[in-house]
């Protein structure tokens, strides 16, 4: 059974960081793309990140470019967010999700909420 | 970026009725391989977003047949036969056409 569990959300200060970590199982992780989406209290889903199977290739939202950081951990089926400079906007819940080549998510984790308040 | 616009926000539906929601995009969704990488997505309340509809009109395993997807080049549709109260919850729309993936702003199904 696929799954991917996301951990490391929380409370933290504007100007902090924070690091998730999405682990995932049921699956070779080395062989797929992962991405971060994340959804603000009531509001949408918005695309954060993405990588590639081997780490090389990175991208990011333009909001989130130079303060965030993707990565993996193929030995260790893990994906990562590294959050840096972090503001109140940044208040959401985060996904970690697998993408197909078929253009899609298959897989969602459950998500993990970060909270950015003084 | 494309911007996926869905139609409408709200939709109270009785049970056992259809339902109907589109999404319309900013840029032709047909890629230049020739696929459509228009997918639906279901988020029940307090649950992560769930695949319902891949490249258009593709139903992803263990999703039940009363829902389908039909569209092209800009207008998509996502159709319920016949509402289950199961099905409450914000359905979106999404794009992997181009780069980055973009989302609608989510359309929100309730029971009457």
């Amino acid at each position: 059974e696929v799954q991917l569990v996301e951990s490391g959300g929380g409370l933290v200060q504007p100007g902090g960081s924070l690091r998730l970590s999405c682990a995932a199982s049921g699956f070779i992780f080395s062989s797929y793309w992962m991405h971060w989406v994340r959804q603000a209290p009531g509001e949408g889903l918005v695309w954060i990140s993405r990588i590639n199977t081997d780490g090389s290739s990175t991208d990011y939202a333009g909001s989130v470019k130079g303060r965030f950081t993707i990565s993996r951990d193929n030995a260790k089926n893990t994906l990562y967010l590294q959050m840096d400079s972090l503001r109140a906007e940044d208040t959401a819940v985060y996904y970690c999700a697998r993408r197909l080549a078929s253009g899609t998510y298959d897989y969602w984790g459950q998500g993990t909420l970060v909270t950015v308040s003084s | 970026d494309i911007v996926m616009t869905q139609t409408p926000l709200s939709s109270p539906v009785t049970l056992g009725q259809p339902a109907s929601i589109s999404c319309r995009s900013s840029q032709s969704l047909v890629h230049s391989d020739g696929n459509t990488y228009l997918s639906w997505l279901q988020q029940r309340p307090g649950q992560p977003p769930r695949l319902l509809i891949y490249k258009n009109s593709n139903r992803f395993s263990g999703v039940p047949d009363r829902f389908s997807g039909s569209g092209a080049g800009t207008d998509f549709t996502l159709k319920i036969s016949r509402v289950e109260p199961e099905d409450v919850g914000v359905y979106y729309c999404m794009q992997a056409t181009q780069f980055p993936i973009t989302f609608g702003q989510g359309t929100k199904l309730q029971i009457k």
